[in-house]
């Protein structure tokens, strides 16, 4: 298994460009979410999902959106970057409920906005 | 909102010392407290959690503590090594479906 894999690992923008982060994971977790991490901030819930087809919104949520058509994928969308989008993104997966058990994160990927 | 505080920011330590990082919670409904390492560049790992209904847990060296009426819970380290050096955040569950982190902890073990 290859756990959660995530892309890409390193990304520049400019104010105003639009991308997506992608995440997959292969152990036919339910509940996959996106935290944001920065420096003095811990990690920061975005967005998760429960299962395909359902989302909802986390702590930080403003300026990106996701949607779950499948059961292994969860991609982050950021449709105008800020700099203050500027942060690690870990994509995280758990096999049910977060207060089930261990959630497993990605490698992380660094997003620079300019 | 829900809200977890960590405590210290950075923590030093000799080796062989213990090392102690403790948070609080605001939901009294929260019922899931893990704990995870992050090494330098690496991605946040578990590394030991509890239950509402647990007092205390033990793993070898590493424990966690918590007391419900005071809604704070700790992380103990005993006899650290250079290994643990690492960033340790604590989280508290929010509605079985939201982990919230606390800020996290920057451990330094000098040998």
């Amino acid at each position: 298994n290859a756990g959660v894999t995530q892309t890409p690992k390193f990304q520049v923008l400019k104010t105003g460009q639009s991308m997506t982060l992608q995440c997959a994971q292969d152990m036919n977790h339910e509940y996959m979410s996106w935290y944001r991490q920065d420096p003095g901030m811990g990690l920061r819930l975005i967005h998760y999902s429960v299962g395909a087809g359902i989302t909802d919104q986390g702590e930080v949520p403003n300026g990106y959106n996701v949607s779950r058509s499948t059961t292994e994928d969860f991609p982050l969308r950021l449709l105008s970057a800020a700099p203050s989008q500027t942060s690690v993104y870990f994509c995280a997966s758990s096999a049910d409920r977060v207060d089930t058990g261990e959630l497993f994160f990605g490698e992380g990927s660094r997003l620079t906005v300019l | 909102g829900e809200n977890v505080e960590q405590h210290p920011s950075t923590l030093s330590v000799q080796e062989g010392d213990s090392a102690v990082i403790k948070c609080t919670y605001s939901d009294s409904a929260s019922n899931y407290f893990p704990w995870y390492k992050q090494e330098l560049g690496k991605r946040p790992q578990l590394i030991i959690d509890i239950r509402s209904n647990v007092g205390e847990k033990k793993d070898q060296r590493i424990a966690v503590t918590l007391n419900k009426t005071a809604k704070h819970f700790s992380l103990h380290i005993t006899e650290t090594q250079p290994e643990d050096s690492a960033v340790y955040f604590c989280a508290a569950s929010i509605s079985g479906n939201k982990l919230v982190f606390g800020a996290g902890t920057i451990l330094r073990v000098k040998s």
